[in-house]
This record gives structure tokens, C-alpha cells and sequence, in this order.
């Protein structure tokens, strides 16, 4: 089992639609949570990281951590095109590791 | 305004050739990594540095070396090439437990 895992999509959606992406992860030590946006053939940008339980919102995008469920999930409202991107979840430990999931690809159609 | 420099971008190597990828970064970050991602597999963790002197194996160490001389940079060396080492590698660098940046990427034919 990956230590984070997520759903490889693709995940497809109306222009205008809230996206739902989601990540779990086994280790129960981890403390740190991120969502990064990436283009084919570019590096990773960070969108979001997310530090303790409940919801995180800026502008179009809320981060969702549920450490007791080992669960953390991105909304992305009124998705755009130009959101079509794969969506990395990585989960940071408290022994300065970061790992990623495999990654989500969104699709956004116009 | 450099941030994460990944030298080179792009390399084809024979098998059993070695080589060293160079990464520096300017930040003054604590923590280092080194991941390959391949297609439909996310980023992999190769090695990782929490700081100077120190390193430690990620998810996928076999067949890499790694090296932290100093604070700024964080090498990775391939000893003898193999086809399955044909990847995007990635450097990336972070204060400890924050947001990693990430360098432009090297990408790896291995023929």
C-alpha cells in the first residue's frame, strides 16, 4: 500500500462545476498537507497546504483535512479550463520526509 | 530570483554510464529532496535531506547515490545507468515541515 494514495482520474467536469479531489494517507504521524497543481511538462506549484483538522478556503479552492480519517480532499468551485491539470496530494511527517500521491488528472470542459 | 536550479535539463546516457545530477538552491531551506516521477506515478521520493550532512532513502533508493555538502546543494548520482532509470527527475528544497519548491526538472533517457 502507497503511502498516500490517490484516485488517478480521469476526473471530468462542466466548466462552472466544483471539482472534487481527494487524497488518504496511512501514516498517522504526518503533520503537513498539500495540494499542488501541475502541467504537462512543467514542476509542481503549490495551491494549497492545510496544517490542522476542518476546512481551509482561498479564492476558488478549499483544502478539507480529517486527520482521524486520514483523509484530505480539494474543492475547486466554479472550475475553468484552464484548472485541467493533474492535482498532487503530499503528505509531510515529522521526520522531514514528503510524500506524494500518484497524482489526479481534472479535466474541465468548456 | 533563482530559487531551485537543476542542471542538466535534459541527458541520454548509455547503459552503465554514471553521472551526477546537480541541484542548488538559494532559499537557505534546511530540507532537500530528490523524487522521479514517471507517467501515471505521481512524484517518488529518491532520496531526502533534512539538513546538512544528513540524508536519508525515500520510497525508491535503489540504484541512486545521494550527497548534501553543504546547506545549498544536494546532488544525485547514478553509478551505472539502467533503461528503468528513464524519468523526470526533480529537485526540490523546503523550510522544515512547509511547502517544498521545486527546480525546473531534468529529464533522463537511459538508452
Amino acid at each position: 500500500q502507497k503511502e498516500v494514495e490517490q484516485n488517478s482520474g480521469p476526473l471530468s467536469v462542466p466548466e462552472g462545476a466544483i471539482a472534487s479531489l481527494n487524497c488518504t494517507y496511512s501514516d498517522r504521524g504526518s503533520q503537513s498537507f498539500f495540494w499542488y497543481r501541475q502541467y504537462s511538462g512543467k514542476s509542481p506549484e503549490l495551491i494549497m497546504f492545510i496544517y490542522s483538522n476542518g476546512d481551509k478556503e482561498d479564492g476558488r479552492f478549499t483544502a478539507q483535512l480529517n486527520k482521524a480519517s486520514q483523509y484530505v480532499s480539494l474543492l475547486i468551485r466554479d472550475s475553468q479550463p484552464s484548472d485541467s491539470a493533474t492535482y498532487l496530494c503530499a503528505v509531510g511527517s515529522n521526520t522531514g520526509k514528503l510524500i506524494f500521491g500518484q497524482g489526479t488528472t481534472l479535466q474541465v470542459k468548456p | 530570483n533563482a530559487g531551485v536550479t537543476q542542471t542538466p535539463k535534459f541527458q541520454v546516457l548509455k547503459t552503465g554510464q554514471s553521472m551526477t545530477l546537480q541541484c542548488a538552491q538559494d532559499m537557505n531551506h534546511n530540507s532537500m529532496y530528490w523524487y522521479r516521477q514517471d507517467p501515471g506515478m505521481g512524484l517518488r521520493l529518491i532520496y531526502y535531506s533534512a539538513s546538512e550532512g544528513t540524508t536519508d532513502k525515500g520510497e525508491v533508493p535503489n540504484g541512486y547515490n545521494v550527497s548534501r555538502l553543504n546547506k545549498r546543494e544536494f546532488s544525485l548520482r547514478l553509478e551505472s545507468a539502467a533503461p528503468s532509470q528513464t524519468s523526470v527527475y526533480f529537485c526540490a528544497s523546503s523550510p522544515i515541515g512547509s511547502e517544498a519548491f521545486f527546480g525546473q526538472g531534468t529529464r533522463l533517457t537511459v538508452v
